[in-house]
């Protein structure tokens, strides 16, 4: 699987976008992107993923450039319940059905939203 | 639906001991996975099921042991319970390639 770079902090003014960076130059063709957020002490929440096309759902935007080595977590209007570690993840979906959830967590992106 | 439930939230073990945590989903997913998470760090796989009877080691299996004998639990055996294995443990499960549903976690200290 493809191994993912992320900042290790950055901070957001409450009401703004937050857009967080991943880059992810080794992608190969059938790796998605995925996203998980944890709150502290709490277990990881699913985010968003996506294969090539950008994704939007009701918590997020994944935005993936044209060449698949990086993308963008927008966070459209941040809340204070956003500050969370966030996690890119880059894994195979597999053809084998044993290979699928295996994913590998990096240290991530320690988000604070203030005030 | 419950989701993922873990047992116990809290434990300390002295090493050596043994201890079982326990790890239920009502989904009626087939995949099943524990997880370990140590301070600062990001997530690692120890055991992962794709179904009942079906087990397979992760990224950190050593000092750790799994059972599938049903669809709804996957519980994580500690034998001779050392330092290292302080960590924060949580169990997910999926029905497909995208896991959805992480449990709430077991903090274990090992003294």
């Amino acid at each position: 699987d493809a191994k993912t770079t992320q900042p290790p902090s950055m901070d957001c003014a409450e009401g703004r976008a937050a857009n967080l960076p991943c880059n992810h130059s080794t992608i190969s063709g059938n790796e998605y992107v995925y996203w998980y957020r944890q709150i502290h002490s709490q277990g990881p929440q699913y985010i968003i993923h996506g294969l090539k096309n950008n994704e939007t759902n009701e918590m997020a935007s994944l935005i993936i450039t044209e060449d698949r080595k990086s993308s963008t977590l927008i966070l459209p209007h941040a809340t204070l319940r956003d500050t969370a570690v966030y996690y890119c993840i880059v894994t195979s979906s597999g053809t084998a059905t044993d290979s699928w959830g295996k994913l590998q967590f990096g240290a991530g992106t320690q988000v604070v939203v203030t005030p | 639906n419950a989701g993922v439930t873990q047992t116990p939230k809290f434990r300390i073990l002295k090493i050596g001991q043994s201890m079982t945590l326990q790890c239920t989903q009502d989904m009626n997913h087939n995949y099943m996975y524990w997880y370990r998470q140590d301070p600062g760090m990001g997530l690692k796989l120890i055991y992962y099921s794709v179904g009942a009877g079906i087990t397979d080691k992760g990224e950190v299996p050593n000092g750790y042991n799994v059972s599938r004998s049903t669809t709804e639990d996957f519980p994580l055996r500690l034998e001779l319970a050392a330092p290292s294995q302080t960590s924060v443990y949580f169990c997910a499960s999926s029905y497909s390639q995208v896991i959805r549903d992480f449990g709430p976690g077991t903090r274990l200290t090992v003294t």
